[in-house]
């Protein structure tokens, strides 16, 4: 069975600060790899994801994350974080036409 | 292209009580998938629709119940509701081509059980 590990509930970090999201998953055969951002009272919002292809896919707002299959990795990171970055982020694996799995979420918090 | 809509936003029910949530995938779509989202127990997976037929479901109770209609709107049923059920319900709209699994959330129903 497919899980993902989110190794921090929430990151506390200045803002132009830059930042890590860690996430690690667990499965057997070939991943579809997604990291969703929700602001407060929203639903989800598609970041970034991985399918195949460049191990380092990245978003339009400047986040990026980096497929590591021997590490079974996919850490978010942000080189400089910005007030309106703060927000719950979701890690999330899929295999096939399997169910999306999420993480717990890491609650990032953008001090001035 | 309009979202993923949910309806309705917030509802307010007793125990015991049963309700039916409501979501309209993106036109095109014909996955949709429903998640229960808690402090607690963070998102899980209720079920997946895809043309009209349930194709994975996830460790509910048999009070969660779903369906998916011919124009892949789908409603998500919980019948004799406890204060446990009380939680943000995420609908997701997905094509569902061999490599696209992306995924469009709605808003949420903010379901309270009193």
């Amino acid at each position: 069975a497919q899980s993902v590990t989110q190794l921090d509930s929430q990151v506390p970090v200045f803002e132009e600060a830059p930042v890590e999201l860690r996430c690690n998953y667990s499965s057997s055969v070939s991943v579809y790899l997604f990291w969703y951002v929700q602001y407060p009272n929203q639903g989800l919002q598609l970041l970034l994801k991985y399918l195949s292809g460049s191990t380092l896919v990245e978003s339009i707002n400047g986040f990026e994350a980096e497929f590591n299959k021997s590490q079974t990795s996919f850490h978010l990171r942000k080189p400089s974080v910005h007030i309106s970055d703060t927000a719950e982020y979701f890690c999330a694996v899929r295999s096939g036409a399997q169910k999306l799995v999420f993480g717990q979420g890491t609650r990032l918090t953008i001090n001035p | 292209k309009a979202g993923v809509t949910q309806t309705p936003r917030y509802l307010i029910k007793t125990r015991g009580q049963q309700v039916t949530l409501s979501c309209s995938p993106i036109s095109g779509h014909r996955s949709v998938s429903w998640y229960q989202q808690t402090p607690g127990q963070g998102l899980q997976f209720l079920f997946e629709y895809f043309s009209e037929t349930q194709r994975n479901k996830g460790n509910f109770p048999g009070r969660f119940s779903g369906r998916q209609f011919s124009n892949s709107r789908s409603e998500m049923n919980v019948s004799t509701l406890e204060l446990g059920d009380s939680a943000l319900y995420l609908c997701a709209s997905s094509l569902v081509s061999d490599r696209n699994y992306e995924q469009y959330f709605g808003p949420g129903t903010r379901l309270t059980v009193t």
